[in-house]
């Protein structure tokens, strides 16, 4: 079954703090992962995407890695801010159909405190 | 930012209420999709379209019907409103020429009392 599961469910951090979020797919084939930051109320907005040549790809302060071999990505958020408090949504699309399917995670609730 | 739009955005409505809630993008895109929401879960894809005259529907079953005359319009229709419909509704669109990557609106929030 294509599943993609996060970790952390929730994380509290301290604003100029590091963090990193973890993301773990069962999806198969793959095509590509992203990465996207959902503010409160809001339609998602994508970070990265990464192929499944890329390892790793940087927007800013997030850097987002990607190991194919063990299907995990993670996110890692520089420097936080409080802007940065949204839900993280890692979103893993298959080759399998002209749709391209896409398997959404929960996302990780991140809340930066000042 | 993306250009699709949703309305209402907030949206507060009793039992058995006919409801349209409006998607429209700019960009050209052909795909277009339904999303729903709730708290602290997944995406659930409910319906979809290829382009102008084609619907399908979605993993999650859904009560609700959507048509796409306008290459930019995306109206979802619920025709009577149950509080089980209440959740976030999510309209996205992509464009093929970059790796399919879709484009949210801000969402819906319906609450059917």
């Amino acid at each position: 079954k294509n599943q993609v599961e996060q970790s952390p469910q929730s994380l509290i951090i301290l604003e100029g703090k590091n963090c990193t979020l973890q993301c773990n797919y069962t999806v198969s084939p793959f095509s590509n992962l992203r990465w996207y930051k959902q503010d409160t109320g809001r339609g998602p907005v994508s970070l990265t995407i990464m192929t499944f040549s890329e390892n790793t790809k940087s927007n800013g302060r997030y850097t987002a890695t990607l190991d194919a071999d063990t299907k995990q990505s993670s996110l890692h958020i520089t420097a936080s801010q409080l802007s940065d408090s949204a839900s993280y949504i890692c979103v893993v699309s298959d080759r399998g159909s002209t749709l391209g399917r896409l398997y959404f995670g929960r996302g990780t609730q991140l809340t930066v405190w000042p | 930012e993306a250009d699709i739009y949703q309305t209402p955005r907030y949206l507060v409505i009793g039992t058995g209420k006919k409801i349209t809630l409006e998607c429209s993008q700019t960009m050209g895109h052909d795909k277009m999709y339904w999303y729903q929401q709730d708290p602290g879960m997944e995406l659930h894809l409910i319906h979809y379209s290829y382009g102008v005259n084609s619907t399908e529907k979605g993993d999650l079953s859904s009560e609700s019907t959507v048509s796409r005359i306008r290459t930019e319009h995306f109206p979802l229709t619920l025709e009577s409103a149950r509080p089980s419909h209440t959740s976030q509704y999510l309209c996205a669109s992509s464009d093929p020429l970059t790796s399919g990557e879709q484009y949210f609106g801000p969402g819906t929030r319906l609450t059917v009392t």
